[in-house]
């Protein structure tokens, strides 16, 4: 069955750093785009960024453009999301989420991981 | 960028038929999918395309678009159904962005 396990959140301080990792099984990772999604402490959910499924388009939700850096390793079946210059308003839990479509651009999200607390706070 | 625009909370008795609806120019272009969280939990993709249900989706989920709003029907609404329920869709800016409603809070009474 298909697993979507996040890993990596935890607490920083403004100006920080965070990778998260996205690992994937029961499905073949090397051929969906996947997506990270973010929910912040009693709020809505907010699209973050995009990667093919071969890595070679990304797109970022302009609040994190320049900031957020979305990667993936096709041979270790892991998404991966670098978080630098860490604002308060990027406290959330941050999901992965896989495209229901092979190797389509896509909104619709079949799978989602259980999430990872990302606080930003001195 | 575009907006999807929901109710914040809606309520229906037990069993009876309630729709939840979204509003946004990127569904003129793109259909909406919608999304079913309950607290503490991962959002759960219930509806996308026209009207298509994931393997073990309830039949008494459903969707619909027309012009710039599209909605979701629960007919005979159960208890379990309770939750929050978002919309997104594509952005048809043509930036590549995907975009989420602000999400519906369902009160099964």
């Amino acid at each position: 069955q298909v697993q979507l396990v996040e890993s990596g959140g935890g607490v920083v301080q403004p100006g920080g750093s965070l990778r998260l990792s996205c690992a994937a099984s029961g499905f073949t990772f090397s051929s969906y785009g996947m997506h990270w999604v973010r929910q912040a402490p009693g709020k809505g959910l907010e699209w973050v960024a995009f990667i093919r499924y071969d890595g070679s388009n990304k797109y970022y939700a302009d609040s994190v453009k320049g900031r957020f850096t979305i990667s993936r390793d096709n041979s270790k079946n892991t998404l991966y999301l670098q978080m630098n210059s860490l604002r308060a308003e990027d406290t959330a839990v941050y999901y992965c989420a896989k495209v229901l479509w092979f190797r389509e651009l896509s909104a619709d999200f079949d799978y989602w991981g259980q999430g990872t607390l990302v606080t930003v706070s001195s | 960028s575009s907006e999807l625009t929901q109710d914040p909370a809606v309520s229906v008795a037990l069993g009876q038929t309630v729709r939840i609806t979204c509003q946004g120019d990127s569904l003129r272009s793109y259909y909406a999918s919608w999304y079913q969280q309950k607290p503490g939990q991962a959002p759960v993709l219930v509806i996308y395309g026209k009207n298509n249900r994931p393997s073990g989706i309830p039949d008494r989920f459903s969707g619909s678009s027309s012009g710039n709003t599209a909605s979701l029907t629960i007919t005979g609404a159960q208890a379990e159904d309770e939750a929050d329920y978002y919309c997104n869709s594509r952005d048809s800016s043509g930036n590549h962005y995907v975009v989420f409603g602000g999400g519906t809070k369902l009160t099964v009474l």
